[in-house]
């Protein structure tokens, strides 16, 4: 079991350009959360996806941020027209009944 | 104020040293996670907890439903422990609400 998977890493856009993060979960799970950690502030949530389907997106920014996470493939976060602000690290996780389970993160860099 | 408070913030120690760092939450809860996180490094769960008490190795983790609060514990602390330590709340399909975290340094 590879865990939860996250790629790229490490993502560099310039302002304006558009970002792409994705997510697999653990296997056997149809749900990821989306959570942000900006420079020195705790993580917190952006959202709740389980397959085709949003079921909580309360923490996502009203604009340019949008996630779906399909019936194939992985999880996407989507961040149009980046700005310096949107430079956070970005982690998407899973849980079970005995622990949650994190991807490694990836860390955008707005330049 | 915060829903998840978690102290202290920073904490230092020697190797050998028995270590707490404390939360404490405001909202109703099923469960209460202790997570680690390596500088420039994921996030790996440690405990998740919805009574009582849990030991993994030198780690212990415990929770006062009543009083909204958990402790974990690093018993005989080793420099490899140096991590920020992060409380959060949330259940088996909730989402979570994270404390700031505590970062902790431990010196040989």
């Amino acid at each position: 079991n590879a865990g939860v998977m996250q790629n790229p890493r490490h993502l560099v856009r310039r302002r304006g350009q558009e970002a792409r993060l994705r997510c697999s979960p653990m296997k056997g799970h149809s749900h990821v959360y989306w959570y942000r950690q900006l420079p020195e502030e705790g993580l917190k949530f952006m959202v709740y996806l389980q397959k085709e389907n949003i079921i909580d997106e309360s923490g996502m920014p009203k604009e340019r941020f949008s996630a779906e996470f399909p019936k194939e493939g992985p999880s996407i976060l989507r961040i149009q027209q980046v700005v310096r602000g949107d430079s956070a690290a970005y982690f998407c996780a899973s849980s079970d009944p005995i622990r949650a389970f994190f991807g490694q993160g990836t860390r955008l860099t707005v330049v | 104020k915060n829903e998840v408070e978690q102290s202290p913030q920073n904490l230092t120690a020697q190797e050998g040293e028995f270590i707490t760092i404390n939360c404490s939450y405001s909202v109703g809860i099923s469960a209460l996670h202790w997570l680690q996180q390596h500088p420039g490094g994921g996030i790996v769960s440690l405990f998740m907890l919805s009574s009582g008490k849990k030991k993994h190795g030198r780690l212990i983790a415990t929770i006062n439903i009543q009083e909204k609060h958990s402790s974990l514990h690093i018993t005989a602390s080793h420099p490899r422990d140096s991590a920020v330590y992060i409380c959060a709340v949330g259940g088996n399909t909730d989402k979570l609400i994270f404390g700031t975290g505590t970062r902790l340094q431990v010196f040989p």
